[in-house]
């Protein structure tokens, strides 16, 4: 069963601090996605990760993939308070890409000015 | 494009009152899919469907049906609704071999 964990679960940050959230999952899976959500909000797609070694940045945010650690990470760099939301790692489950996504708990992320 | 849309935004049941929640997509994706999510608990898979008459269950199915006749809608069925039900409900889609997800709005459901 393909379980996924995130850590840590709540971080309290100064704005201009740089910090990762990390996703660990439990069984192979080349494909893992970050998504951001805000109080009372959908759910937006922030980057999609396709293989090994992928890499992708979108302003003071940038997430990475490992598949043979089963990590990925998401790094934040001189956070704002912009930024503050709750930010869920999701894989993709099986290598038949089935599209069922399992998500992990969520980091809520508040940044202070 | 509207994207994924949701309704109703809030409902309040009673138990062991039946309903369907409403989810339609104007972007032509394969797969489509219905999530709940609760406090501390990230978002959990309930079923999906890769296309037209074609759906499976998620992780947490029971109490739950779903039909998908037509590329563009998937309505979620609750068939008797328990407290345990009370969640925000998650409709979403996606282009299949990419899988980026789409969310609806959600739905907020109270169940007493």
């Amino acid at each position: 069963e393909l379980k996924v964990e995130q850590n840590p679960l709540f971080l309290s940050m100064q704005e201009g601090k740089n910090y990762t959230i990390y996703c660990n999952y439990s069984t192979t899976s080349d494909r893992l996605y970050w998504y951001r959500q805000d109080p009372g909000k959908s759910l937006e797609s922030l980057f999609v990760l396709l293989s090994n070694g992928a890499v992708k940045q979108e302003g003071r945010l940038m997430a990475s993939l490992d598949t043979k650690a089963r990590l990925s990470t998401l790094h934040i760099t001189a956070a704002v308070h912009d930024l503050s939301a709750t930010y869920f790692c999701a894989v993709d489950h099986g290598s038949s890409n089935t599209g069922k996504l399992i998500f992990g708990q969520g980091t809520t992320l508040q940044v202070k000015p | 494009n509207a994207g994924v849309t949701q309704t109703p935004k809030f409902q309040v049941l009673k138990t062991g009152q039946s309903m369907t929640l409403q989810c339609a997509q104007d972007m032509n994706h394969e797969y489509m899919s219905w999530y709940r999510q609760d406090p501390g608990m990230g978002l959990r898979l309930i079923h999906y469907s890769v296309g037209a008459g074609i759906t499976d269950q998620g992780e947490v199915p029971n109490g739950y049906n779903v039909s998908r006749s037509t590329t563009e809608d998937f309505p979620l069925r609750l068939l008797s609704a328990a407290p345990s039900q009370t969640s925000v409900y998650f409709c979403a889609s996606s282009y299949l071999r990419v899988n980026e997800q789409f969310f609806g709005p959600g739905t907020r459901l109270t169940v007493l």
